[in-house]
């Protein structure tokens, strides 16, 4: 199955700031999607990213807070914007690599301050 | 609308107890089923997954088996060990355009020696 190297694995970020975090894939995957998951909370999905056009948002989450690129099909980044406390979580790519299969970056766990 | 719901938790078992973790779903037809682990401070990973009804799911001790009659797809191990503590997330496949996952709260297992 696919691998994600996922970056910074974690960061300690002031208010009002912003931070890329990146996922870099070893083969090419047509569909990325991004997850948060906040303190003691469960996985929800922020947006899933294709290669070649805009991603695709959940409700509650927007494109100018969560601006997300795919440049190529191995690569994709989420960039948490204008930072609050609110934002730290634990934030994970994820891809779909095959029929049924599902594999996770290790996460960039997020604390702002 | 889809749905994971899960046992609450915390659990908490001795050393070579019995373990079960519910999980019953709301989905259009018959999606793919799956549990996921998180170890502490980790990311997540797969534990086991089934594809179509009564398939079981099985790794490391632990089982599933897909319920279509009962939605559900309950995770059992006979005999736990103190390695076993982590968070028990149980997810199936989104049925709609996205394919992401939609996962449950997850529940939380400690086991004392």
């Amino acid at each position: 199955s696919a691998v994600i190297s996922q970056k910074p694995s974690r960061d300690i970020c002031q208010r009002g700031t912003s931070l890329t975090i990146q996922c870099q894939v070893d083969s090419q995957v047509t569909m990325m999607f991004w997850y948060r998951q906040q303190p003691g909370q469960s996985l929800t999905l922020i947006a899933t990213a294709n290669q070649g056009s805009e991603a695709t948002y959940e409700s509650g989450f927007v494109i100018d807070k969560f601006p997300i690129s795919r440049p190529n099909l191995t690569f994709s980044t989420l960039t948490v914007s204008n930072m609050s406390p609110e934002d730290s979580s634990i934030y994970l790519c994820s891809l779909r690599d095959s029929a049924y299969g599902y594999t996770f970056g290790s996460g960039t766990r997020l604390t702002v301050v | 609308g889809n749905s994971v719901t899960q046992m609450e938790g915390p659990v908490t078992l001795s050393e070579e107890a019995f373990l079960t973790i519910n999980c019953t779903y709301t989905a259009t037809g018959y999606p793919s089923l799956f549990w996921y682990v998180q170890y502490p401070g980790e990311g997540l990973q797969l534990l086991l997954k089934a594809t179509k009804a009564d398939d079981k799911g099985s790794n490391k001790g632990f089982e599933a088996t897909y319920r279509k009659e009962t939605t559900s797809f309950h995770l059992e191990k006979g005999s736990v060990q103190v390695s076993d503590s982590a968070v028990y997330f149980c997810a199936h496949v989104n049925g709609g355009s996205q394919g992401n996952l939609i996962f449950g709260k997850g529940t939380k297992l400690s086991v004392k020696p």
